[in-house]
C-alpha cells in the first residue's frame, strides 16, 4: 500500500538538542510539507519543498531546517534554536501535476521537550 | 497571501441531529476546498472536497456547499453517530506554491 511514513511517533528531546523527524512516502509525490499543530492553532506551515533539492520557508520556519535530497524524503530538524518545540508535527505529500487535489497526511510525531 | 477563518472552534450536537460547520475565506484565485477529519493522536484524513466550478458536492452523510461570490464555504452532516466526534479542518487552495491554508479546526462533539 503507498503511504506517508512518519518516524518516530513519540519523540524526547533535552535543552540545547537537535532531533530529526523522519518523513517518507511511496506514493511517488512531487510536494512535501510539515506542519506544526497546537491545541487551539490549527496547522502552520513549516517548510515545503515541490521538487527534489529545492525548498522553501513557510510561515513559522525559524528553529527548524530541512533537506531534501530524495523524492521519498523530507527529514525535519528542530535545532537549538527553536524555543518552545513542544508540539505535534505532520508530514504531508500531494502530486503537483494534479494541482486540484489535497494532501496525504502521515500520523504525527509528537516531540515533548524534558 | 490566503487567509482561512473557521466558525465555531467547538461544536456539540445530540446524536441524530446535524451539524454545520462554516468556512470563509480571502484570495478570490482560490479554487479547490477540502475538508479533513482527524481523530485523537492521528494526522488529518481527507472526508471530502469541492472545486469551484461546482457548488455544491454530498458523499453519503457529508455534504460541502460552496458560495464563491460571499467566499464561504460549508461542510454538512446529517444524521451524526458518535465516530463523527473529531476535530475537523477547512482549507483553500490559494494562488501561491505553498499549498493549502488551514483554517483552526471545529472540535465536533457528538452527545448519546
Amino acid at each position: 500500500d503507498g503511504g506517508i511514513t512518519q518516524s518516530p511517533k513519540y519523540l524526547f528531546r533535552k535543552e540545547g538538542q537537535n532531533v530529526t523527524l523522519s518523513c517518507e512516502q511511496n506514493l511517488n509525490h512531487d510536494a512535501m510539507y510539515w506542519y506544526r499543530q497546537d491545541p487551539g492553532q490549527g496547522l502552520r506551515l513549516i517548510y515545503y519543498s515541490q521538487i527534489v533539492n529545492d525548498f522553501q520557508k513557510g510561515d513559522i520556519a525559524e528553529g527548524y531546517s530541512v533537506s531534501r535530497e530524495k523524492k521519498e524524503s523530507f527529514p525535519l530538524t528542530v535545532t537549538s534554536a527553536q524555543k518552545n518545540p513542544t508540539a505535534f508535527y505532520l508530514c504531508a505529500s500531494r502530486t503537483t501535476w494534479r494541482a486540484l487535489y489535497g494532501y496525504t497526511f502521515g500520523s504525527g510525531t509528537r516531540l515533548t521537550v524534558v | 497571501g490566503e487567509n482561512v477563518e473557521q466558525h465555531p472552534s467547538t461544536l456539540s450536537v445530540q446524536e441524530g441531529d446535524s451539524a454545520v460547520i462554516k468556512c470563509t475565506y480571502s484570495d478570490s484565485a482560490s479554487n479547490y476546498f477540502p475538508w479533513y477529519k482527524q481523530e485523537l493522536g492521528k494526522g488529518p484524513q481527507l472526508i471530502i472536497d469541492i472545486r469551484s466550478n461546482v457548488g455544491e458536492k454530498k458523499d453519503q452523510r457529508i455534504a460541502v456547499t460552496l458560495n464563491k461570490t460571499a467566499k464561504h464555504f460549508s461542510l454538512h452532516i446529517t444524521e451524526t453517530q458518535p465516530e463523527d466526534s473529531a476535530v475537523y479542518f477547512c482549507a483553500a487552495q490559494g494562488g501561491g506554491a505553498d499549498g493549502l491554508t488551514f483554517g483552526k479546526g471545529t472540535h465536533l462533539i457528538i452527545q448519546p
